[in-house]
């Protein structure tokens, strides 16, 4: 079936370090993949995605490509800052229905000053 | 801006207690969905509706009911409420099916069961 294994976390960095969040996913055919962020008290918003293999997504300094061939959509960031600290999940678009997501389990980032 | 908005914050429930969680959205949009939220777990779709009186399962429906009578109202039922249903419930909402229209999220309801 289709599932998207994240990093564990929590993940804490101190500012303008390099972020990686680590994203694998198995799927059937050719899903969409999605970052989404959760802030502090707030819901999930939409981060970046990617609809195709080699595509990239990018948003706020973030980036995350889509690569096939190791069924993997990492999502990095060059220099973090304190307002990054969320929650954030990777997730794919299931080929049935195009919004039916499934998520991957959330990594959280604590960015500290 | 979209806005998606769940009627209660925080909820403290009974075991066997019927209970509503509320949803509406101001946007229009087609879709509604309701997720729960727990830790190690990610985000589990519960029901889903892509119209008015239209109701989908999602991967966890069991113990749970659904109603959408207005387009821009969506409503989660527990018929009668158990200890594992404590969990954080995200409502979200979207244009349409397509990939290029996003989900839009409520800032959620923390339910818990006693």
């Amino acid at each position: 079936g289709n599932s998207v294994t994240q990093m564990e976390g929590p993940v804490t960095l101190s500012e303008e370090a390099f972020l990686t969040i680590n994203c694998t996913y198995t799927a059937t055919g050719y899903p969409s993949l999605f970052w989404y962020v959760q802030y502090p008290g707030e819901g999930l918003q939409l981060l970046l995605k990617a609809t195709k293999a080699d595509d990239k997504g990018s948003n706020k300094g973030f980036e995350a490509t889509y690569r096939k061939e190791t069924t993997s959509f990492h999502l990095e960031k060059g220099s973090v800052q304190v307002s990054d600290s969320a929650v954030y999940f990777c997730a794919l678009s299931r080929i049935q229905g195009a919004q039916k997501l499934v998520f991957g389990q959330g990594t959280r980032l604590t960015i500290n000053p | 801006d979209v806005k998606v908005t769940q009627s209660s914050r925080y909820l403290v429930k009974r075991t066997g207690e019927k209970v509503f969680l509320e949803c509406v959205q101001d946007m229009d949009h087609e879709n509604m969905f309701w997720y729960r939220q727990d830790p190690g777990l990610g985000l589990r779709l519960i029901y889903f509706s892509y119209d008015v009186k239209m109701k989908e399962k999602g991967d966890i429906p069991e113990g749970y009911s659904v109603s959408r009578e207005k387009k821009e109202r969506f409503s989660l039922i527990l018929e009668s409420a158990s200890t594992n249903q404590t969990s954080m419930y995200l409502c979200a909402s979207s244009f349409s099916q397509g990939l290029n229209s996003p989900l839009h999220f409520g800032n959620g309801t923390r339910l818990t069961v006693t």
